[in-house]
C-alpha cells in the first residue's frame, strides 16, 4: 500500500531565510508526487508536480521539488521565504497509470505547518 | 484549470442531522473524488464519483453513511447522514484534468457537529 510521510509536523523559519520541507514515499510502481499548499480557511493549491523526466521540478510562488528515486523523496524547496507563504504543505503520490481504476486517488502525508517569523 | 465552489463554506449541525454538500464545477470533468479532512489530520478520500456510474467507496466508508450523487459532469453532491460529532471535518470536491493530469480541489466545507 502506498503511504507518504512528512517528518516535520511544524517548521519555523525567518523571512527570507532558505526553506526544505521533506517527503518520503512508498509506491508500488512509478509514482506521480504533487505538493499542495493550504491556507487557513482555503482549498488546496496544487504548488507542483512530478510525473517523469527532469527530476528537479518549478512550480508557482518560486517553490521547487527533487525526486530522488533512491531516497523515495520528493522534497519541496525555496530559497527565500515569503510571510504570505505560512500555510500547511501536504505532499501526495498518486498512480501513474491514466485510466487505470486507482487512477486520481491520491494518498496524502500528515501535512507540514509552515510559520514565517518577521 | 479547472475552477471547483462548494456549497456550504460551513455548517454547524446537529447530532442525528444530516447535511447535504454541493460541488460544482466551471467545466465538464468525468471523474470527480470526495476528500475528508478531520481536525488537525490530512485528506482521506471517501469515494470516487464518475458520472454514469455508482459512486465507489474506500475502506472504512459506506454509502449509507455518505450517499453520493452525480448527476452529470459539472455537478456532485455528497450527504453526510445521520451525524455524530465524529463527523466533523472539512469535506472537500475534487477533480482531475485527465489533458494535464492533475487534480484540482474544492475550498471545502467546514463541518462541526454538537
Amino acid at each position: 500500500a502506498q503511504s507518504v510521510t512528512q517528518p516535520d509536523i511544524h517548521i519555523t523559519v525567518s523571512e527570507g531565510a532558505s526553506l526544505e520541507l521533506r517527503c518520503n514515499y512508498s509506491y508500488g510502481a512509478t509514482p506521480y508526487l504533487f505538493w499542495y499548499v493550504q491556507s487557513p480557511g482555503q482549498g488546496l493549491q496544487l504548488l507542483l508536480k512530478y510525473f517523469s523526466g527532469d527530476t528537479l521540478v518549478q512550480g508557482i510562488k518560486g517553490f521547487e521539488a527533487e525526486f530522488k528515486r533512491s531516497q523515495s523523496s520528493f522534497n519541496l524547496r525555496k530559497p527565500s521565504v515569503h510571510w504570505s507563504d505560512a500555510a500547511e504543505y501536504f505532499c501526495a503520490v498518486g498512480p501513474h497509470n491514466a485510466g487505470g481504476t486507482s487512477y486520481g486517488k491520491l494518498t496524502f502525508g500528515q501535512g507540514t505547518i509552515l510559520t514565517v517569523h518577521p | 484549470s479547472a475552477v471547483i465552489s462548494q456549497k456550504p463554506s460551513r455548517d454547524i449541525c446537529q447530532r442525528g442531522t444530516s447535511l447535504t454538500i454541493q460541488c460544482q464545477v466551471d467545466s465538464q470533468v468525468t471523474m470527480m473524488f470526495w476528500y475528508r479532512q478531520q481536525p488537525g489530520q490530512s485528506l482521506t478520500l471517501i469515494a470516487t464519483a464518475n458520472q454514469g456510474s455508482e459512486a465507489t467507496y474506500e475502506s472504512g466508508f459506506v454509502i449509507d453513511k455518505f450517499p453520493i450523487s452525480r448527476p452529470n459532469l459539472t455537478f456532485s453532491t455528497l450527504t453526510v447522514s445521520n451525524m455524530s460529532p465524529e463527523d466533523s471535518s472539512i469535506y472537500l470536491c475534487s477533480v482531475v484534468d485527465t489533458s494535464t493530469d492533475t487534480q484540482y480541489f474544492g475550498p471545502g466545507t467546514r463541518l462541526t457537529v454538537l
